[in-house]
């Protein structure tokens, strides 16, 4: 089965930064990937979708990269700011037509 | 606001009750889901509805169960649940069901079995 995986560990980032994170992936290679924010005690935000033809997608100050050979995604905020801090999850579908097969999260901390 | 909502946004219940979580979306869309989120794990897909009908379940155990009476509402009827069920319940709709479509979730219900 898909396995995804994020860094556990909480990322530290100086203000103004660029942050940078990680989504690794095993088995076969998903057509659809996507990344979501969650603040404490809240659902989870789409923030972008990237195609597996795709290298790159950028939306204002966020990119995300996709790299099938390697099998893994980046996801990148430039100018970071504290009102980034968040916990990051990144998902990809399924060999199943319903369901999206998720990571546990980074949590991002933008430090002033 | 995402345009789905959650009620209640907490629950406390013991192991002998019977309570449900409702769902509604505001956004005409066509599928529906239920997740469940625990501490530092991947969110769980929990059942799947499309067009009203379910199309996924998870091998959830039956003390769960789902109703989807519309393409708006979702309900989760609980009974007899035990405390490792206790976590944060999350409710997403999407357009239609697959990976290129962007799931918009509700702020989630804290459930805490006693």
């Amino acid at each position: 089965s898909q396995k995804i995986e994020q860094n556990s560990e909480a990322l530290n980032i100086q203000e103004g930064k660029t942050a940078t994170l990680t989504c690794n992936y095993t088995n076969y290679s998903p057509a659809y990937l996507q990344w979501y924010r969650q603040d404490p005690g809240r659902g989870p935000v789409f923030l972008l979708l990237i195609r597996e033809n795709e290298k790159e997608k950028r939306k204002e100050r966020l990119k995300v990269t996709f790299d099938t050979t390697l099998k893994q995604s980046l996801f990148h905020i430039t100018a970071s700011q504290p009102a980034d801090s968040a916990t990051y999850l990144c998902a990809l579908d399924s060999d199943s037509n319903y369901q999206l097969i998720w990571g546990a999260g980074t949590k991002l901390i933008i430090k002033p | 606001e995402t345009g789905v909502t959650q009620t209640p946004r907490h629950l406390v219940m013991g192991m002998t009750n019977k309570k449900s979580l409702k769902c509604e979306q505001h956004l005409g869309h066509n599928a529906m889901y239920w997740y469940k989120q625990s501490a530092k794990k991947p969110l769980e897909l929990m059942f799947v509805y499309n067009f009203k009908e379910q199309t996924e379940n998870n091998s959830v155990p039956s003390r769960f169960s789902p109703e989807c009476p519309n393409s708006s509402h979702l309900f989760l009827h609980l009974h007899t649940l035990q405390p490792e069920d206790s976590a944060l319940y999350l409710c997403a709709s999407s357009p239609g069901t697959g990976g290129h479509y962007e799931q918009y979730f509700g702020p989630g219900t804290r459930l805490t079995v006693t």
